[in-house]
């Protein structure tokens, strides 16, 4: 079965600096997704970022990317310029592609501090 | 095009009554799946649901859940006789079904059993 691993429960960042939040996942798949959602206190999930396995190229949206190695089994998301809206819950998420649907599995989340 | 649409947003009920939880998918999305938060916790997989048809329910507690998606109308998560432990944020999320679409989450039915 797949699992998702975030180890850092909690991280804090000064506004306007750099920040990164480590996942490491473990599957014997070779086609996948992997995301990171966000959770506000408002408790929507925002989806922030997807990265295809089959991709080399690590994908960026703006002021977030994303450091992906299949081999190692590693998705760390990159948060450049934080700002005090970033403050939130981040979750990283695997989904599989074996079947024509799946599920998505989610790690126990990261929860995130902007000082201003 | 609205988004994924759940109410209620919040539920209170007390022990043993019953609560219903509803999901609007987006439209043009005939996949539904739903998943549970508990405090501190991430999201955890329950069900997964077409119209008419529930395809994967691995994640379902095998006694007092339930789950509909009608031909007509929302998608339904019952549970029945409530337990504390049931209090979790619910999420529903859909997509249009293929394999390599983006589930998009609504704003959750956060429901607190007294």
């Amino acid at each position: 079965a797949q699992t998702v691993t975030q180890s850092q429960p909690e991280m804090s960042v000064q506004e306007a600096e750099t920040v990164t939040l480590s996942c490491t996942y473990d599957t014997s798949e070779s086609d996948y997704y992997l995301f990171w959602y966000k959770q506000p206190p408002s408790r929507q999930m925002i989806l922030v970022i997807r990265q295809e396995a089959y991709k080399q190229q690590n994908a960026t949206e703006n002021r977030f990317s994303v450091n992906f190695q299949k081999a190692a089994k590693s998705f760390s998301l990159k948060i450049s310029d934080s700002q005090l809206g970033d403050a939130a819950m981040y979750f990283c998420a695997y989904r599989s592609l074996k079947t024509s649907y799946d599920k998505v599995i989610f790690g126990p989340g990261t929860s995130l501090s902007v000082i201003p | 095009n609205a988004g994924v649409m759940q109410n209620p947003r919040h539920l209170v009920r007390r022990r043993g009554q019953e609560a219903r939880l509803r999901c609007s998918p987006m439209k043009g999305h005939s996949h539904v799946y739903w998943y549970r938060q508990l405090p501190e916790e991430g999201l955890k997989f329950m069900v997964y649901l077409q119209k008419e048809n529930i395809i994967d329910e691995s994640g379902m507690p095998k006694e007092r859940f339930s789950a509909e998606f009608p031909k007509e109308g929302p998608s339904i998560l019952r549970i029945q006789q409530v337990v504390r432990g049931d209090s979790a944020a619910y999420f529903c999320a859909s997509s249009p079904g293929h394999i390599t679409d983006t589930q998009y989450f609504g704003p959750g039915t956060r429901l607190t059993v007294l």
